[in-house]
């Protein structure tokens, strides 16, 4: 089955520490984005891709890293210099053009230890 | 610039009760409009959507119409269950994203509880 695919679920940070979030998708889409989600709140945009090798910064894009090396994969690192990371993030892909529904992962958790 | 507002919550119904969840939004152009929905501990899924004015997006008994004149695409069920209880979310693309960017512009969610 086509899909979106984050791990882990749960991850947890020491103080300091960078951490990486996966995100695979098998659904041939172009464009992947990450968001994040905190309690009582919607959800904003930290980066976005359109094409592999290329990406763009969101609205919270400050603390955050990202590459887009091949069209199935969208990691986020979340970096020391993010200095309130605890959240729920969400990974998505749409195709190209509009509009184009988005296809969300299940989303990780991120604490701080 | 763009945003969603939709009606706080929580809300709480009976099963078998009608449900209306507002939603209003503010954009350039002409956007096209989501309802999402995400259960405890998932990502979102796409409930409905419209992509122009006086477009009506169903789903799963769902319905919403987009109402360009008043701004809004409200969420209406007329019998809910308790399989419903859930987060909605209210989104918009805007449709002069300049070069496809098409991220979605979120409200802040709604959550439904529905009792036996």
């Amino acid at each position: 089955d086509g899909g979106i695919t984050q791990s882990p679920k749960y991850l947890f940070r020491k103080e300091g520490q960078n951490v990486t979030l996966s995100c695979e998708q098998n659904l041939n889409h172009d464009a992947m984005y990450w968001y994040r989600q905190d309690p009582g709140q919607g959800l904003r945009l930290i980066y976005y891709s359109q094409i592999v090798n290329d990406f763009q910064k969101g609205d919270i894009a400050e603390g955050y890293s990202v590459s887009r090396e091949k069209k199935e994969s969208f990691p986020l690192t979340v970096t020391s210099a993010q200095k309130n990371p605890t959240a729920f993030y969400l990974c998505a892909s749409s195709l190209q053009g509009h509009p184009q529904p988005q296809h969300f992962g299940d989303g990780t958790r991120l604490s701080i230890l | 610039g763009n945003s969603v507002t939709q009606m706080e919550g929580p809300v709480t119904l009976s099963e078998e009760a009608f449900l209306t969840i507002n939603c209003t939004y503010t954009a350039t152009g002409y956007p096209s409009l989501f309802w999402y929905v995400q259960y405890p501990g998932e990502g979102l899924q796409l409930l409905l959507k419209a992509t122009k004015a006086d477009d009506k997006g169903s789903n799963k008994g769902f319905e919403a119409t987009y109402r360009k004149e008043t701004t809004s695409f409200h969420l209406e069920k007329g019998s809910v269950q308790v399989s419903d209880s859930a987060v909605y979310f209210c989104a918009l693309t805007p449709m002069n994203y300049g070069g496809s960017q098409g991220n979605l512009i979120f409200g802040k969610g709604t959550k439904l509880s529905v009792k036996p």
